[in-house]
């Protein structure tokens, strides 16, 4: 059972507009949340995190809001650059009961010059 | 941050053999995980592995198909037995890393494909 869903497997954006990436959990365990990106032939690379006490955390072009009554967050990348083309997943931990992280399917983001 | 290596970056196996993966960080870290990540799937955990203890593996892999050792802080091996195509997928190792932002830093991968 897939507790972590991005349900979006592509996206393209226009360079310089904003890039909307989503990501739904169904664990209410869940309480902290990660970005990642990874590019072809590499290993994932930290974004951002999120802990459930905040719903948003900045840094850089980089944003990650947190709904947590609706299990939903999402990054927000501004402006978006064509280096950002790359597939980025989501994570979830239950950080309380563990060190597991839970991976979503990942999107294939796109930027166009 | 953490530097992570694997060996090798990627193999073609025959059904039936055996295949380690060599996972080597660049500093001292107490939790190393293994994962793998099967064609258009996330990544899913298969054992945690910390040093001096038995790797804890989560349900659906068993010890006997992947066999792991962690025999300081820096390096752990992740073998894959008995391959069948099944098996053809990327596997990463990740360490915890609890600095400013606490997460988990990746290795390359090791592409493996069974024929």
């Amino acid at each position: 059972d897939q507790q972590v869903k991005q349900n979006s497997p592509s996206l393209s954006v226009q360079e310089g507009r904003i890039s909307i990436l989503n990501c739904d959990y169904t664990n209410s365990m869940f309480d902290y949340f990660l970005w990642y990106k990874k590019y072809p032939a590499e290993g994932p690379t930290f974004l951002i995190s999120i802990s459930s006490i905040k719903d948003k955390n900045e840094d850089g072009r980089f944003t990650v809001f947190l709904n947590k009554s609706a299990k939903h967050l999402s990054l927000h990348i501004v402006p978006s650059q064509p280096g950002d083309s790359a597939v980025y997943f989501c994570a979830a931990s239950p950080r309380n009961t563990g060190n597991q992280f839970y991976f979503g399917t990942g999107t294939s983001l796109t930027v166009i010059p | 941050s953490a530097v992570i290596s694997q060996k090798p970056s990627r193999d073609i196996c025959q059904r039936g053999t055996s295949l380690t993966i060599q996972c080597q960080v660049d500093s001292q870290v107490t939790m190393m995980f293994w994962y793998r990540q099967q064609p258009g799937q996330s990544l899913t955990l298969i054992a945690t592995a910390n040093q001096g203890s038995e790797a804890t593996y989560e349900s659906g892999f068993v010890i006997d198909k992947f066999p792991i050792s962690r025999p300081n802080l820096t390096f752990s091996t992740l073998t894959v037995s008995n391959m069948s195509p099944e098996d053809s997928s990327i596997y990463l190792c990740s360490v915890e890393w609890t600095g400013y932002q606490e997460t988990q830093y990746f290795g390359p991968g090791t592409r493996l494909l069974v024929l």
